[in-house]
């Protein structure tokens, strides 16, 4: 079955450390990968998207994360965190095999100042 | 433009009662998605239409329906309310799929 796997229910970082989420899919065939986020009380937004191309995209805010087809990843990074990206980090993977927009469990990540 | 909106924000609900959510899309997207997001689960997928017609179905017994209108809009309607039901549904709306996928702000559903 479709499904997305987050590594990581809850990391706690200090301001201006790296971060990397895990992030992985289950199947093959052609999928388009999104990160989402989701701050305190409000909606989820867009972070990046990957459809096809360079599988290192570039996304607001200062994140990125890299497609690798071979271990079936996604994974999203930021060099440094600020306290402002305090927030739940989601992972979802379209498959056109199915039709779906999937997600994973979420990542919270809290950020110390 | 006008984002995603979703009502009512806020619902408390009986067990065993029904209830109905609404979504009006961003203009010109047809296609909607429901989602429901609990504490630990993260987003599950309900159903997704489009032009009216129902694409995809997530793995929710059959209390769980919805509809599309002719002008895009959509209702989710939950039957016979259990407290299980109890979570923030999410709609989201895209030009068609697997495009971007833009979310409301959510109704949470408190069932009691």
């Amino acid at each position: 079955a479709q499904s997305v796997s987050q590594h990581n229910h809850h990391v706690i970082l200090s301001e201006a450390a790296s971060l990397e989420l895990g992030c992985n899919y289950s199947y093959g065939g052609t999928v388009n990968l999104f990160w989402y986020v989701q701050y305190p009380g409000q909606h989820l937004q867009l972070l990046l998207k990957y459809f096809s191309g360079d599988p290192l995209v570039k996304g607001i805010k200062g994140f990125e994360a890299e497609f690798i087809k071979s271990k079936f990843s996604f994974n999203l990074r930021k060099p440094s965190v600020q306290w402002s990206d305090t927030a739940e980090y989601f992972c979802a993977a379209f498959s056109g095999n199915t039709g779906k927009l999937i997600f994973g469990q979420g990542t919270t990540l809290q950020v110390k100042p | 433009k006008a984002g995603v909106t979703q009502t009512p924000r806020y619902l408390i609900k009986t067990r065993g009662q029904q209830v109905t959510l609404s979504c009006s899309p961003i203009s010109g997207h047809r296609s909607v998605s429901w989602y429901q997001q609990t504490p630990g689960q993260g987003l599950q997928f309900l159903f997704e239409y489009f032009s009216e017609t129902q694409r995809n179905k997530g793995n929710f017994p059959g209390r769980f329906s919805g509809r599309q209108f002719s002008n895009s809009r959509s209702e989710m309607n939950v039957s016979t309310l259990e407290l299980g039901d109890s979570a923030l549904y999410l709609c989201a709306s895209s030009l068609r799929e697997a495009t971007e996928a833009f979310f409301g702000q959510g109704t949470r559903l408190t069932v009691v």
